[in-house]
């Protein structure tokens, strides 16, 4: 069985400052992981995803995330959170056999303050 | 590439009525997947195609939920004798398929549904 636990529903930040989304997976084959965002009144858009190749995942909008393993972790950053940055991001993760069946986190809104 | 759409984006429906949500998947795009999003969560998986076949239906998915992909292109997911519990976003997403390493979904607006 594979779930995912995003710690804080809702995260606020200053413009320029750190974003850090945490995400922890369970699962008991080898997972594939992924962030996405979701804007309001628009489709989720996949952010990057880990697929057993490197660790540190680099994806768009200078958005980023490590694999360990050992933390069963798989948190998103980004150094500098601009306005836009504003919207919510879902952490999901699927078996590495297939990634049609995934399991997405709660969620966490973003709020970027000025 | 126009994306995914679906239809209608929004539907408002008395407690017991049957309705139906249209998802078309981007052009040549073999898989095609249904989510279910209530307020404060994240999307649940539904049910999947592969072509025109249905591969997997989650136990979320009772007697009163049907989806099909009758040509393997465009999908419709009904909901008969729709409960207020139906009330959600109802999201499609497609994929090419293939290596699952570079597979990638890509997600419709939703269809919010409303049942009174």
């Amino acid at each position: 069985a594979q779930s995912v636990t995003q710690l804080g529903s809702h995260v606020s930040v200053s413009e320029g400052a750190l974003v850090l989304l945490r995400c922890n997976y369970s699962s008991s084959v080898p997972p594939y992981l992924f962030w996405y965002v979701q804007y309001p009144n628009q489709g989720l858009q996949l952010l990057l995803k880990y697929t057993s190749a490197a660790t540190l995942v680099k994806g768009i909008n200078g958005f980023e995330a490590e694999f360990k393993k050992s933390e069963t972790s798989f948190h998103l950053t980004k150094p500098s959170a601009h306005m836009s940055d504003a919207a919510e991001y879902f952490c999901a993760v699927s078996p590495n056999t297939g990634g049609f069946k995934t399991i997405f986190g709660a969620g966490t809104r973003l709020f970027v303050k000025a | 590439d126009t994306g995914v759409s679906q239809n209608p984006r929004h539907k408002i429906t008395k407690r017991g009525q049957n309705v139906t949500f249209r998802c078309d998947p981007i052009s040549e795009h073999n898989r095609l997947y249904w989510y279910r999003q209530t307020l404060g969560q994240g999307p649940e998986f539904l049910t999947y195609f592969q072509n025109e076949a249905q591969l997997e239906k989650s136990r979320l998915l009772s007697d009163r939920f049907s989806a099909e992909r009758p040509k393997g292109s465009f999908s419709t997911l009904e909901i008969q004798r729709t409960e207020q519990g139906d009330s959600a976003m109802y999201l499609c997403a497609s994929s090419l398929g293939g290596d699952p390493r570079t597979d990638t979904q890509y997600f419709g607006p939703g269809t919010r549904l409303t049942v009174l």
